[in-house]
């Protein structure tokens, strides 16, 4: 059965510093990938999605996403984080009408 | 501009009531979606649809029951409340494999 994992519950970071958010999946043919972030009380924002061609994505915020085929991940990165980016991160695979979510990964940041 | 409407924000009920949550979205999108969020265990589908008239059930649908008898909304409703029920409720809609798009969210506390 397709699957997302992502091995992290909590991650903290100091503000200035770099991030990377990891996410495993797995899925049998070219995997339609999501990374979506949720603050607190809101709803999820698509941050960045990977569907064929470059494996290095852009996203918004600052944030980007590359996907390896030979590990089976699309980790997302950014390489200063602002304490605005404190959030849930959840990464996401298409599956046949619907998305497989990860159970998420909390970020915290310290000034 | 409004992208995913949900009605209500916030609801309590009492064990066995029921009520209807109300998704509604703009966007002219074939598919939507009802997801439930709980801590610690990401989001998980109820039900969805792929279009007018179809429903299909996700990962935990026992208890819910959808509606879609018009393209731009779609009913979640609880016949019987039980305590176990009382989660976070995301609506989403999206065009095929293209991301979805979240409303803010309904917080639902059976008592």
């Amino acid at each position: 059965a397709q699957s997302v994992t992502q091995p992290d519950i909590h991650i903290t970071v100091s503000e200035g510093a770099s991030l990377e958010l990891r996410c495993n999946y797995s899925y049998g043919a070219t995997p339609y990938l999501f990374w979506y972030v949720q603050s607190p009380g809101q709803g999820l924002q698509l941050l960045l999605k990977y569907f064929s061609g470059d494996t290095l994505v852009q996203g918004i915020k600052g944030f980007e996403a590359e996907f390896k085929r030979s590990q089976s991940s699309f980790n997302l990165r950014k390489p200063s984080v602002h304490w605005s980016d404190a959030a849930e991160y959840f990464c996401a695979v298409h599956n046949t009408d619907k998305l497989i979510f990860g159970t998420g990964t909390r970020l915290q940041v310290f000034p | 501009n409004a992208g995913v409407t949900q009605t209500p924000k916030f609801r309590v009920l009492k064990t066995g009531q029921s009520m209807t949550l109300l998704c509604a979205q703009d966007m002219n999108h074939e598919y939507m979606y009802w997801y439930r969020q709980d801590p610690g265990m990401g989001l998980r589908l109820i039900h969805y649809s792929v279009g007018e008239g179809t429903t299909a059930k996700g990962e935990v649908p026992d208890g819910y029951n959808v509606s879609r008898l018009k393209k731009q909304n779609f009913l979640l409703g609880l016949e019987s409340a039980a305590p176990s029920q009382t989660s976070v409720y995301f609506c989403a809609s999206s065009q095929g494999k293209q991301p979805q798009h979240f409303g803010d969210g309904t917080r639902l506390s059976i008592l």
